[in-house]
């Protein structure tokens, strides 16, 4: 079993759509967990880091749940701009090994 | 904006021929991360050096892999002899524990 796993999608929404994406992990003591977001040929890029009391960025909402060990996305009013993979990642316990999920791929369409 | 550089951007090279990228941190990160990434195996994690030692290389091929940490502004990650199956994008990144970590734009390698 992967460490971080993510269903792969690609989710494909209308926009103006809600989507949301969830990923679990498997080491409890992981201790932080974040959302990258990565476009076609570019370099991951920080999108949100994960807090267990949720957080919320704009049309971007994070959540964690400690006791199942999962981490949610949730994004309000989708952009075509918002097209790219999502990645959920974990740092690993106290190693601070950074695991990466396999990513979502979310398609935004007219 | 701060960010990571990594060099060459693109490199092709013939099978087992040496590839040397490198990778300058953000000043004052305190940790560095080597990653690699294809289509079929997604953002594997090679090494990771904290505070310029290294703390976990598992996930590299060690008879042919090997990463450094000269000084504080430089990493390399050393490939010899390369192989067509090395052929993928690697990334740095850098930052703090517990903190969100910035990658640079990667090095594109291609060994034919």
């Amino acid at each position: 079993r992967k460490e971080v796993e993510q269903d792969p999608g690609p989710f494909n929404v209308p926009e103006g759509a809600t989507v949301a994406f969830n990923c679990t992990y498997s080491n409890s003591a992981s201790q932080s967990f974040f959302w990258y977001r990565q476009d076609c040929r570019k370099e991951p890029k920080l999108l949100m880091s994960v807090y267990s009391s949720g957080n919320e960025d704009g049309r971007f909402t994070a959540q964690l749940n400690r006791a199942s060990q999962y981490i949610s996305l949730l994004i309000r009013d989708s952009k075509l701009s918002d097209s790219a993979t999502y990645l959920c990642v974990v740092n690993s316990g106290n190693t601070g090994k950074l695991i990466f999920g396999q990513g979502t791929t979310l398609q935004v369409k007219p | 904006d701060a960010r990571v550089t990594q060099t060459p951007r693109d490199k092709v090279t013939e099978m087992g021929q040496e590839v040397t990228m490198r990778c300058q941190p953000i000043l004052g990160h305190n940790t560095v991360f080597w990653y690699r990434q294809t289509m079929m195996q997604g953002l594997e994690l090679l090494a990771y050096f904290r505070n310029r030692a290294p703390l976990d290389d598992s996930g590299m091929p060690k008879d042919r892999f090997s990463a450094e940490m000269p000084d504080a502004t430089l990493a390399t990650l050393k490939i010899q002899p390369s192989e067509p199956r090395d052929s993928a994008v690697y990334f740095c990144a850098s930052g703090f524990q517990g903190w969100g970590y910035t990658f640079g734009s990667g090095t594109r390698l291609t060994v034919v």
